[in-house]
């Protein structure tokens, strides 16, 4: 599987859009793009994935670069509940997830 | 809809006794997962089952761990002879298939501790 690597923190203003990076440059043609978060002492939650294109749903957009190596999660307007440890994750078989540290974002008020 | 149930949300057992954790999948999931998470630490993943086929255990950290997966529905995790270092947030997924891109709704995990 293709190593991601995540800033350990970030902090966001209330209302403001919260974009996460992900740098994962040794990801193979087949290899997927996932992103999860977990809110303390909660399991955790599917956000969105991607392959080569960009996509949005009704929780967050994600953006993948041309070649693939990065991507970039975005909530449009972070809330305070969206305070969570967000993890990507980039796997060709998903049902061996392994979740790294993750990026801690703090929506702030 | 319903989601990703476990039981029990804690447990607590003194070193050398065996547990026995219980997940009930999405209606519908075929495929269900074991996870593990320690304090500070990311998710580890234990074992696998998908429909009929034999489940991928790759994951289990020692022959102490065990998993079945009665009915194609609720599975139980058993650990036996625990120890300390089996204390950790045992978490369950589901899925509807196996795929490449097949998103995996977790439960709220159990948090065991041993003593």
């Amino acid at each position: 599987d293709a190593k991601t690597t995540q800033p350990p923190s970030m902090d966001c203003a209330e209302g403001r859009a919260a974009n996460l990076p992900c740098n994962h440059s040794t990801i193979s043609g087949n290899e997927y793009v996932y992103w999860y978060r977990q809110i303390h002492s909660q399991g955790p939650q599917y956000i969105i994935h991607g392959l080569k294109n960009n996509e949005t749903n009704e929780m967050a957009s994600l953006i993948i670069t041309e070649d693939r190596k990065s991507s970039t999660l975005i909530l449009p307007h972070a809330t305070l509940r969206d305070t969570a440890v967000y993890y990507c994750i980039v796997r060709r078989r998903p049902r061996n997830m392994r979740f790294g540290a993750g990026t801690r974002l703090t929506v702030k008020p | 809809g319903a989601g990703v149930s476990q039981s029990p949300s804690n447990k607590v057992t003194e070193k050398g006794k065996d547990v026995e954790l219980r997940c009930d999948p999405i209606s519908g999931h075929t495929a269900l997962y074991w996870y593990r998470q320690s304090l500070g630490q990311g998710l580890e993943f234990l074992i696998y089952f998908q429909g009929n086929s034999a489940p991928d255990k790759s994951g289990l950290p020692s022959d102490r761990f065990s998993a079945e997966r009665t009915g194609g529905s609720v599975s139980t995790l058993t650990i036996q002879r625990t120890q300390q270092e089996d204390s950790a947030v045992y978490l369950c997924a589901s899925s509807l298939a196996m795929g490449t891109a097949d998103e995996q709704y977790f439960g709220p995990g159990t948090r065991l501790t041993v003593t």
